[in-house]
């Protein structure tokens, strides 16, 4: 049972470049989210949606886009990646009236 | 929006001392949790509080969701070194993934053997 997994672990870009990050959960959750953790901040809501094919906007989605294509997986993506996107990346899945699971996170730099 | 105070920033304990920690809001929250993180995982999730006055054990962890709705406190007893880590509160409107949950930043706490 391997809950949420979240892949890469970590990732180097460089200022400008694209990347996708991938979230995959098989717990059958409607519900799943993309954080992100700063020192100091906790942890910040980016984008989150509530059913394959649906997406919401969070508390820090700029620069962000993202796509439910399958019930299980949640992309993240960066469109040109900025030195102010560097952070600890989790995504978390639910159903209702349960709370959110958490993956191990993406630890990502832009230099 | 929305925000969570939670304190104290970080603790240092010694090994055998009781922790607790809270969290206020401004606004009401009908469910509260607490979760802890490990270095290098994500949050895990410790106790989830759904009723205003409830208290929840889970082993040396007691919480409670406070009688106003705006807050709740964490307590550890006995602490040992795997109690290191930092713990978040979260608080939720609903009960339903279509609510988002509300991050408090953190208590980073360090137990000295």
């Amino acid at each position: 049972n391997a809950g949420v997994t979240q892949t890469p672990k970590f990732r180097v870009l460089k200022t400008g470049q694209s990347m996708t990050l991938l979230c995959a959960q098989d717990m059958n959750h409607e519900y799943m989210y993309w954080y992100r953790q700063d020192p100091g901040m906790g942890l910040r809501l980016i984008h989150y949606s509530v059913g394959e094919g649906t997406t919401a906007k969070g508390e820090v989605p700029d620069g962000y886009n993202v796509s439910r294509l399958k019930k299980q997986n949640f992309l993240l993506g960066l469109e040109s990646a900025a030195p102010s996107q560097t952070s600890v990346y989790f995504c978390a899945s639910t159903t209702d009236n349960q709370p959110q699971h958490f993956g191990d996170g993406t630890r990502l730099s832009i230099l | 929006g929305q925000q969570l105070n939670q304190s104290p920033q970080s603790m240092f304990i010694q090994e055998g001392e009781d922790v607790s920690m809270n969290c206020t809001s401004s606004s009401i929250f009908n469910t509260w949790l607490w979760y802890k993180q490990d270095p290098g995982e994500g949050p895990v999730l410790l106790i989830a509080l759904y009723k205003a006055g409830e208290l929840t054990s889970n082993g040396r962890l007691t919480a409670q969701f406070g009688i106003t709705r705006k807050d709740s406190f964490l307590n550890i007893s006995a602490s040992i070194p795997s109690d290191v880590g930092i713990y978040f509160c979260a608080g939720q409107v609903l009960p339903s993934g279509n609510t988002p949950l509300v991050f408090g930043k953190g208590t980073r706490l360090s137990v000295i053997a």
